[in-house]
């Protein structure tokens, strides 16, 4: 069965980085894009970007470029997203997720980042 | 960028009943519209994608449709297991927006 399993809560100082991982299992990797959406406490989804694992090419909001990267590693079918230069507003549940035809079908569990000093 | 607009942002309705959510995108889409359901503290679950298209296992009480700009999701009778927050989204192209969201209720 398709599964996506993000790595465990993080909490940061404001103006460090954050790496979240997305480890895939049950589809061929290369096949689907992986997205990440994030969702602050109390607020709605939030789109940040994309991959495809194939090639490796992104897509990310405007609103994040310059401080995200998400990368992949095909040999342990595993997406990353570093996000840097963080705030008190990056405080967040980010979610990996399946691309199906762009939309998401399968989602990752969540992962907690917590910026705070 | 392209915005998406829901409405109502929330909704309170009898068991049985009836509930239709809009969603408005700001340009044209083509039919390249999903929705969401989020119940509380959960992950987000893919409930239609194609602006009609019913994802596998999702009940067929719910519906979608619509083209371009204007598109409708239709909960033909609510449950009590539906309480939750829906979100639409559009992806014919980056971003990749969410609407606001619409938190569903029962009366």
């Amino acid at each position: 069965q398709v599964q996506l399993v993000q790595s465990g809560a993080e909490v940061k100082k404001p103006g460090a980085s954050v790496k979240v991982s997305c480890k895939a299992s049950g589809y061929t990797f290369i096949n689907y894009y992986i997205h990440w959406v994030r969702q602050a406490p109390g607020q709605g989804l939030e789109w940040m970007g994309k991959i495809n694992p194939s090639g490796g090419s992104t897509n990310y909001a405007q609103k994040f470029q310059g401080r995200v990267t998400v990368t992949r590693d095909t040999s342990t079918t595993t997406v990353y997203i570093d996000l840097n230069s963080l705030r008190s507003e990056d405080t967040a549940v980010y979610y990996c997720a399946r691309g199906l035809d762009g939309s998401h079908d399968f989602w990752g569990q969540g992962t907690l980042v917590t910026v705070s000093s | 960028d392209i915005q998406m607009t829901q409405s109502p942002s929330s909704l309170s309705a009898s068991v049985g009943d009836r509930v239709t959510i809009t969603c408005r995108a700001s340009q044209g889409i083509s039919d390249y519209l999903a929705w969401y359901q989020q119940k509380p503290g959960k992950v987000p679950k893919l409930l239609i994608y194609a602006a009609s298209t019913l994802q596998s296992g999702v009940p067929s009480r719910f519906s979608g449709s619509g083209f371009g700009t204007d598109f409708t999701l239709t909960i033909g009778s609510l449950q009590p297991e539906d309480v939750a927050t829906y979100y639409c989204q559009k992806y014919n192209s980056a971003p990749q927006t969410f609407g606001q969201g619409t938190k569903v209720e029962i009366k």
